[in-house]
């Protein structure tokens, strides 16, 4: 079954409003990644949690890692037309060496 | 080059053909991975490559899918018998260090192969 799952798939938000995607695994993560994919694009890397509980910001972007290393979350504070596309979540199980990307969420923003 | 490329950046072949998909990665980076994407879905892995080696090839569906390296850049994914099912964008991304899933993964555009 699906190893990494992100909710939610689909996301419609007013500019200027936040947003956020929840990604979870039933396995404990050594690494979760964050990619963006713009539309007819490839994933571009964003960022890396390693530890426990971690918090990173990238301007409007604050990225969380969970204490059970099992989910984290991406949260975008005052989307901007910029910010459409797929977001994907990528973890490293610590049961062995695979990688598993999330099932995406997509973001529309509406000026 | 400036980030990965790949070629073709669209192939259409028919159903039982056999097909070469190039990928170039960034001069320097020793690690080379190729995923598979599919319409609304998120990459899945297919195999890893450290230098001229493939290191884990544990994502191959099946032994109809074969990569290589032969000099630790360039690589080839090769698929035999082609499928509709393989219908897919074929995407590879290379990484500098040595530790697999671990560092930035910069993607290439992909490759779009439909099966017909």
């Amino acid at each position: 079954g699906q190893q990494v799952m992100q909710i939610p798939q689909y996301q419609h938000v007013q500019e200027g409003e936040d947003f956020t995607t929840y990604c979870n695994s039933s396995t404990t993560l050594s690494n979760i990644q964050w990619y963006k994919q713009r539309p007819g694009g490839h994933p571009v890397f964003l960022i890396q949690l390693v530890k426990s509980g971690e918090v990173k910001k990238q301007k409007r972007l604050t990225f969380q890692f969970g204490e059970a290393k099992k989910n984290s979350s991406l949260h975008i504070t005052a989307t901007q037309t910029t910010d459409v596309g797929t977001y994907f979540c990528a973890g490293l199980l610590n049961t062995g060496n695979q990688f598993y990307f999330g099932t995406g969420t997509s973001l529309t923003v509406i000026p | 080059g400036a980030g990965v490329s790949q070629t073709p950046s669209n192939k259409v072949t028919e159903k039982g053909k056999y097909v070469e998909l190039r990928c170039d990665p960034i001069s320097g980076h020793t690690a080379l991975y190729w995923y598979r994407q599919s319409l609304g879905q998120g990459p899945e892995f297919l195999i890893y490559f450290q230098g001229t080696g493939a290191a884990d090839d544990s994502g191959l569906p099946n032994d109809r899918f074969f990569a290589v390296r032969p000099e630790g850049s360039v690589s080839t994914l090769k698929i035999q018998r082609t499928e509709r099912g393989d219908s897919a964008v074929y995407l590879c991304a290379s990484s500098f260090g040595r530790a697999r899933f671990t560092d930035t993964q910069y993607f290439g555009p992909g490759t779009r192969l439909t099966v017909l």
